[in-house]
């Protein structure tokens, strides 16, 4: 089965310093989003990209964070200037098509914020 | 707003017993329900979704989930529990969607143990 790659699959970085977490969607996906799970809590939306823009984003997702498809192959999210409560497990994820479609997953960048 | 909850947030079963997670959903049309399961170092896979027609579905290794409107359940079993099962299992549901794709939003996970 096709899969969406994510790199790095831990990142440590100091509170304050810009990250950016990357990942390869399946090829023939048209659909990208990323979703993060904070330590004990849920598996949290933050935002959806569909031809060449942000379809739809959560209140978490706010001017810290962009996303950018910058090839044809790479989605990347990027955190501008990280806090302490940025850590999480941070999943790529993309689907072929839109509404209710199955969503792949990659295994997620663990990222530790210090 | 949709939500969804998990109320076992440990469960720990026997090799070849049988085996059911709760999901309950709040969601005001028609739901789409998934379960995923999430392994050590692994991402979400999918196990099996609910969109319409039979509320028995099936899905991969031998899981199976039945939809109850009335009860606003979505509970996931399967009959004989193998030790390579355990994991975090999460119910989603889609809504809120404005822009279209995919908005999941998930429960707070069931982690499984099994002991052999």
């Amino acid at each position: 089965e096709p899969e969406v790659t994510q790199t790095p699959s831990h990142q440590v970085t100091q509170m304050g310093q810009e990250v950016i977490l990357r990942c390869v969607p399946i090829s023939n996906h048209l659909y990208f989003y990323w979703y993060r799970q904070i330590l004990g809590q849920k598996v949290e939306f933050l935002v959806s990209f569909y031809n060449n823009e942000i379809s739809e984003k959560s209140e978490i997702f706010d001017d810290q964070f962009s996303v950018e498809r910058p090839d044809g192959s790479n989605f990347t999210l990027k955190i501008r200037s990280t806090k302490l409560e940025d850590s999480a497990m941070y999943f790529c994820a993309s689907s072929e098509r839109g509404q209710n479609e199955k969503l792949f997953f990659g295994s997620g960048t663990q990222l530790s914020v210090l | 707003a949709q939500s969804v909850t998990q109320p076992d947030i440990h469960i720990t079963v026997s090799e070849g017993a049988s085996l059911e997670l709760r999901c309950n959903y709040s969601y005001g049309a028609t739901p789409y329900l998934f379960w995923y399961v999430q392994s050590p170092g692994q991402g979400l896979q999918l196990l099996l979704k609910y969109f319409s027609g039979d509320t028995l579905v099936q899905g991969i290794k031998g899981f199976e989930a039945e939809f109850k409107r009335s009860q606003s359940s979505f509970n996931l079993r399967k009959p004989s529990v193998h030790w390579s099962d355990a994991a975090e299992y999460f119910c989603a549901v889609v809504g809120g969607l404005t822009g279209g794709g995919n908005k999941l939003t998930f429960g707070t996970g069931t982690q499984l143990k099994v002991e052999l």
